[in-house]
């Protein structure tokens, strides 16, 4: 069964620091990896995905770094604001007739203080 | 450009009725999947349509339903309510099922 983990329940981190939020997956099989942020009581928001094909994606402060051979991927986030806090989920949608199927991390709770 | 819409955004419903929910999708996407978040199983996918189809099902029991409409609009139903259906359903839209997907606020759905 596909797995995706999201082993840090929780990141505190400065103003202005670097962010680095981290997810572990089992299925080589995959089409993107996505990252999204979410408030309580919200739907998530899409931040910024990678393909398969791809090892690193850029978007303004955020990039996405993927590891194939060690089935890791990171989110970073640079600066991080104090506007960033809020649970972050890494969400593998895999390829074939998974459609429309992502498989949600169990999301990381990140706090940025001023 | 709008994006996902969901209503009504918060419903309180007894145990042993049904509900419905509904699901406006971004303009042009046509694929329109379900999630179901609870505090103890995360976010759990429940099914994807794309012209009106069924495409693909996660594993809930089948007194959780849906359809898509020919707008690309979606509702799902939940028949014979339980405590634990109680839970934040969210809604989310793609182009093709196959891409990024893009989530309505959701519906926060009480029973008592």
């Amino acid at each position: 069964d596909q797995q995706v983990k999201q082993n840090s329940p929780s990141l505190s981190v400065q103003e202005g620091r670097i962010s680095i939020l981290n997810c572990d997956y089992t299925n080589s099989m995959f089409d993107y990896f996505l990252w999204y942020k979410k408030y309580p009581a919200e739907g998530p928001t899409f931040l910024i995905s990678i393909s398969s094909i791809k090892d690193k994606n850029e978007d303004g402060r955020f990039t996405v770094f993927l590891n194939k051979s060690a089935k890791h991927l990171s989110l970073h986030i640079v600066p991080s604001q104090p506007g960033d806090s809020a649970v972050y989920f890494c969400a593998e949608l895999a390829g074939g007739t998974s459609y429309g199927k992502l498989t949600f991390g169990q999301g990381t709770i990140l706090t940025v203080h001023p | 450009k709008a994006g996902v819409t969901q209503t009504p955004r918060y419903l309180i419903k007894t145990r042993g009725q049904q509900v419905t929910l509904s699901c406006s999708p971004i303009s042009g996407h046509r694929s329109v999947s379900w999630y179901q978040q609870t505090p103890g199983q995360g976010l759990q996918f429940l099914f994807e349509y794309f012209s009106e189809t069924q495409r693909n099902k996660g594993n809930f029991p089948g007194r959780f339903s849906g359809r898509q409409f020919s707008n690309s609009r979606s509702e799902m139903n939940v028949s014979t309510l339980e405590l634990g259906d109680s839970a934040l359903y969210l809604c989310a839209s793609s182009r093709q099922g196959v891409t990024e997907a893009f989530f309505g606020q959701g519906t926060r759905l009480t029973v008592v």
